[in-house]
């Protein structure tokens, strides 16, 4: 079942704009992280914020936690051709037998025009 | 230090045959969780192990199989394929997984895309 939500599923921006993806999950979490994904080939790791933590950059990265509402964001700043992918939050939810499990909302497909 | 290596990055299968998918993680990591990635249901989780033991598994049904070998690289194992398990299969790694080190984040390979025929 997926546990995010993120949203918009697209978005399509020029280059040097910002880009924001919002996601939100269902249960407690340890950690949200984000990944991107490049035309159906593998995740690359974005940015990982603690669930004590309430934001963090990562250079034009910028990503905000409220667990209160369960939810998260993503801020691509000055946005450039090469950031076109889509982009996927994960939570990493306590699991029996301290299991490693990540959780994947459906993304958001980022296209970026030059 | 080599990233995760998952061979063969493609794969055409007829119904009803078995495939098996490898997975070398990242040096010294020792947790190999598998997803599976269709436009329709998105990354789904399938199974993880840890020191050769398979410590969860998602939703999916028996024919799903893995293992894990004492050097940490990992199979897994279809049977009986169906058109529906065409799906790009991910493989990712870290070094404990959650249990010991919640705040981790996962390694991925660049997958295996299986097309059933």
């Amino acid at each position: 079942s997926q546990q995010g939500e993120e949203d918009p599923q697209a978005l399509s921006i020029q280059e040097g704009e910002n880009a924001t993806m919002n996601c939100s999950y269902k249960t407690s979490i340890n950690n949200l992280q984000w990944y991107r994904q490049n035309s159906g080939r593998g995740l690359v790791h974005l940015i990982l914020i603690r669930s004590n933590e309430r934001e963090k950059h990562s250079g034009r990265l910028r990503v905000t936690l409220d667990t209160s509402k369960k939810s998260s964001s993503l801020l691509i700043t000055a946005s450039r051709a090469a950031d076109t992918a889509s982009y996927f939050c994960a939570t990493d939810s306590p699991f029996e037998a301290g299991s490693y499990q990540l959780t994947f909302g459906k993304g958001t497909k980022l296209s970026v025009i030059p | 230090k080599a990233g995760v290596t998952q061979t063969p990055r493609y794969l055409i299968k007829t119904r009803g045959q078995q495939v098996t998918l490898s997975c070398s993680p990242i040096s010294g990591h020792r947790s190999v969780s598998w997803y599976q990635q269709t436009p329709g249901q998105g990354l789904q989780f399938l199974f993880e192990y840890f020191s050769e033991t398979q410590r969860n598994k998602g939703n999916f049904p028996g024919r799903f199989s893995g293992r894990q070998f004492s050097n940490s690289r990992s199979e897994m194992n279809v049977s009986t394929l169906e058109l529906g398990d065409s799906a790009l299969y991910l493989c990712a790694s870290s070094p404990f997984g959650g249990s010991i080190l919640p705040d981790t984040e996962a390694f991925f390979g660049q997958g295996t895309r299986l097309t059933v025929v």
